[in-house]
């Protein structure tokens, strides 16, 4: 166990839809990155944030957008879903930082049909 | 691309026998990370190598790191069924600020 939840385990959406991801990080954690990890594949960074700002980004869409909140919680948000989307959602936290050692959530598995 | 690319994608051993995984990367790190993943599950950390370290050991783990073939290779030792697992490097690059993973290798323990 990483000390970092993510919540709802498991999502069924339909196409066009919005979704919001939730994960809470370790205590004293001060980063946060997001990956998206299709079936098969590896994780692929999305955005990571760092006290409440957003700090780097991997090559996804605006519709996809975060949030990072004072208490070490963070969102996932994605706006008009494609089945492409459909994927492991992962986050990590970090007190070394978006290089340093990462805990990882268990994860949300996001089906869109 | 992918900046890590893992090899072999699948492994299959007999318990107590050493898993060996490469990992070959493309440009220069500040440092490389090894991670275990169970069935679709979170990710757990195993080992990070520094870019001036060639070797380090961490219990039946045993990470290498050729920074002029630009590779590095885990080592597990004496495996177990519970290292059933998928194993992905990930890379620390130069002038970054993230993580870049790899495609994994999936280990199958026999028993």
């Amino acid at each position: 166990e990483t000390g970092v939840t993510q919540s709802p385990t498991h999502l069924i959406k339909t196409r066009g839809q919005q979704v919001t991801l939730r994960c809470s990080s370790q205590s004293g954690h001060n980063t946060v990155s997001w990956y998206q990890q299709a079936l098969g594949q590896g994780p692929q960074f999305i955005f990571q944030y760092y006290r409440e700002e957003e700090n780097g980004r991997g090559n996804f869409p605006p519709r996809f957008s975060g949030l990072q909140f004072p208490n070490y919680s963070s969102e996932l948000n994605v706006n008009a879903l494609e089945l492409d989307d459909s994927a492991l959602y992962l986050c990590a936290s970090s007190m070394t930082g978006f290089q340093g050692e990462q805990y990882f959530g268990p994860g949300t598995r996001l089906t869109v049909t | 691309s992918q900046q890590g690319e893992e090899d072999p994608q699948a492994l299959s051993i007999q318990e107590g026998e050493n898993a060996t995984m490469n990992c070959s990367y493309k440009t220069s790190i500040n440092n490389l990370q090894w991670y275990r993943q169970n069935s679709g599950r979170g990710l757990v950390h195993l080992i990070l190598i520094r870019s001036n370290e060639r070797e380090k050991h961490s219990g039946r783990l045993r990470v290498t790191l050729d920074t002029s073939k630009k590779s590095s290779s885990l080592l597990i030792t004496a495996s177990r069924a519970a290292d059933t697992a998928s194993y992905f490097c990930a890379t620390a690059v130069l002038n970054d600020y993230k993580l870049s993973f790899g495609a994994g290798t999936t280990v199958t323990v026999r028993a």
